[in-house]
This record gives structure tokens, C-alpha cells and sequence, in this order.
């Protein structure tokens, strides 16, 4: 079956630290990935996706995402969090002719002022 | 421009009653429509999806069920609640194509306590 894991259930920054989380799935054939975030009361919204072509991809808020094929990884990461940034963050994976996405745990970031 | 709304938002009942939390869909026709739900430290764990009337997929066996009456109408029902079907359920949707290539759009949630 699919999965999808993310390491890191709970992440503490200062602002200005610079910020990775983890995401990596199990299924080996072609993959859509993509990075959901809930900030505090509100509904959970896309903040990047990655369908095929440049393996880096940019997304809003300045946050970027890496997919590495031999890894199967698909890291967030951001140079300099900011307050701003606390909210709760899901990797989420579907696959060619799925019509459904499978999600992560979920990773709570939290940005100290 | 699409909205997507289910009711109730917050819901109490006791163990052994039924259930039925809905969700429409303005604006679009023929989406795929999500039932998920969210735990604490579990993140979103997909329940059922639609891609037509009365097409219905199962992800996880359980004490739910799940309906399409209309293009737009996606109702997520049970006949007898357990404890364990508390938490935080969301519906979403996207449009409907051949591929998954989209993103997901959802609702508010609703979060049912069991007691």
C-alpha cells in the first residue's frame, strides 16, 4: 500500500532559522507530490505541488520543495521562517491514475519571535 | 467561483446513534468529492471518494458509510456511532479528470464528539 511519512511530528524555529521537513512516500512507479499547509483556524491550503520536469519547484511564501526520484523524497524547506509560518504542514502523494491523494502525519511548526 | 460548505460544524452525540454530516459543492460540475479525517498526530486519512452519482469508494473498513445523491452533494453517514469515530472530518473536492493532477479544495470541517 501507499505511504507517506514525514519525520518530524513536532518542529521549534527562531525566526530568520532556515527550515527542512521531511516527506518521503513508498510507491516506486510516477508520483504527483505536494505540500498542504493549515495555518491556526484556517482550512488547509496548497503551498506546492510537483507533477513532472524541474524537480525543484517554488511555491508561495517563499517555500520550495526537492524531489529526489532516488530517494524518494520530496523535502520542504525554506531559507528563513517567519512567525508567520506556524501552522501545521502535510505532505501528500498520489500516483498515475489514482484519483485520490494519500497524506503524511502532518509536521506542527512553530516560530518563536 | 466554486465553494464548497458541509454541516454541521460541530456535532455531539451519544454512542450507538446515527450520523450524517453533508457537503455541497457550488460552482463546478462533476468534481471528485473527499471524505477525510483528521487526527491529532495522525494526519488526514482519506475515508472515501467520488467521481460520479452513486460511485462510491472505500479506502478504510469501518463504521462509516458514504453517498453521492447528487453531482454536487457528497453525505458521509453511519448507523450507529462508536467512540471511536470521533474527530475532525473534512470533505474536498477537485475537479474531475482523467488524471489527479490538481489541487484539493476544502471544506470547514466538522469535528463529532462521541460520548
Amino acid at each position: 500500500a501507499q505511504s507517506v511519512s514525514q519525520h518530524n511530528h513536532h518542529v521549534i524555529l527562531s525566526e530568520a532559522a532556515s527550515l527542512e521537513l521531511g516527506c518521503n512516500y513508498s510507491y516506486g512507479g510516477t508520483v504527483n507530490l505536494f505540500w498542504y499547509v493549515q495555518y491556526p483556524g484556517q482550512h488547509l491550503q496548497l503551498l506546492l505541488k510537483y507533477f513532472s520536469g524541474d524537480p525543484l519547484v517554488k511555491g508561495i511564501k517563499g517555500f520550495e520543495a526537492e524531489f529526489i526520484k532516488s530517494k524518494f523524497s520530496f523535502n520542504l524547506r525554506k531559507p528563513s521562517v517567519q512567525w508567520s509560518d506556524t501552522a501545521e504542514y502535510f505532505c501528500a502523494v498520489t500516483r498515475a491514475g489514482r484519483r485520490a491523494l494519500t497524506f503524511g502525519s502532518g509536521t506542527r511548526l512553530q516560530v518563536q519571535p | 467561483s466554486q465553494t464548497i460548505h458541509q454541516w454541521p460544524a460541530t456535532l455531539v452525540q451519544p454512542v450507538g446513534s446515527p450520523l450524517s454530516l453533508e457537503c455541497t459543492v457550488e460552482g463546478t460540475s462533476n468534481p471528485n468529492l473527499y471524505w477525510y479525517r483528521q487526527a491529532a498526530g495522525r494526519g488526514l486519512q482519506l475515508l472515501f471518494y467520488s467521481v460520479g452519482i452513486g460511485q462510491i469508494s472505500s479506502e478504510v473498513p469501518q463504521n462509516l458509510s458514504a453517498s453521492r445523491p447528487q453531482d454536487r452533494q457528497f453525505i458521509l453517514s453511519s448507523k450507529k456511532l462508536l467512540l471511536s469515530d470521533s474527530g475532525f472530518y473534512l470533505c474536498a473536492w477537485i475537479r474531475g479528470t482523467s488524471e489527479l493532477t490538481g489541487e484539493l479544495f476544502f471544506g470547514e470541517g466538522s469535528r463529532l464528539t462521541v460520548l
